[in-house]
């Protein structure tokens, strides 16, 4: 199985900071890489597809970049909102795994 | 308007078979490139992916899980059905279903059912 580390585990920042969540998966993935936003008692919503694609309605403040093994999800100003668990997925290959996800609080 | 919701029982006891019931609307299960997978959750850990089943009525499973699930659909009824056999307490967790779109390589989970909670006790 391809594994998904993400780094940090969980993070604290104040709002208005940028935020850069990184995924390292354990071989070539290529593009193949989703980002999910996970809040407390929730479903996971996608953010953004295929590395870099921003799913339809999420604001332009999330981003995300990487090839390869090396991804990153960055958020540019952090707003009260994107409190939440983040998740790394791939679907290079099967079976489809993720990281085992990244807490995002407000300092 | 695309919509899925999981059914099923709350409480099984070890050993037993767990079904569950996918119902969805607002999209085919026979268009070319969908899928609905089925996504777990352990209370307070990661998700985990547990199988995919195909417009074409293929199907994919973790290796880890193969032996104890399956998938099948009911098109007619736009359901899609789980079974994990020899439930044990490990298997406790909120179970998704999510719609997966492909279009060419671009695949990803965009809707996902609110989850149902399976717990697994005796």
């Amino acid at each position: 199985d391809i594994q998904m580390t993400q780094s940090p585990s969980s993070l604290s920042a104040s709002v208005g900071d940028r935020v850069t969540i990184t995924c390292q998966a354990s071989e070539d993935i290529k593009k193949y890489v989703n980002w999910y936003q996970q809040k407390p008692g929730k479903a996971p919503k996608l953010l953004i597809y295929v590395v870099s694609n921003l799913q339809t309605g999420v604001p332009s403040r999330f981003s995300g970049s990487g090839s390869g093994t090396d991804f990153t999800l960055t958020i540019s100003s952090l707003q009260p909102e994107d409190i939440a668990t983040y998740y790394c997925q791939q679907y290079n290959d099967f079976p489809y795994t993720f990281g085992q996800g990244t807490k995002l609080e407000i300092k | 308007q695309i919509t899925l919701k999981e059914s099923g029982p709350t409480l099984v006891k070890p050993t037993q078979t767990l079904t569950l019931t996918c119902n969805f609307s607002g999209f085919s299960l026979t268009t070319g490139g969908v899928a609905v997978g089925w996504i777990r959750q352990p209370p307070g850990k990661a998700l985990e992916w547990l199988a995919n089943i195909y417009w074409d009525d293929d199907k994919r499973y973790s290796p880890s899980l193969k032996s104890r699930l399956t998938v099948t659909r009911d098109t007619s009824k736009n359901q899609v059905v789980l079974t994990m056999t020899d439930m044990d307490p490990g298997d406790t967790g909120t179970y998704y279903c999510a719609h997966r779109p492909c279009s060419g390589d671009n695949c990803y989970f965009d809707y996902w059912g609110q989850g149902t909670l399976v717990t697994v006790s005796s």
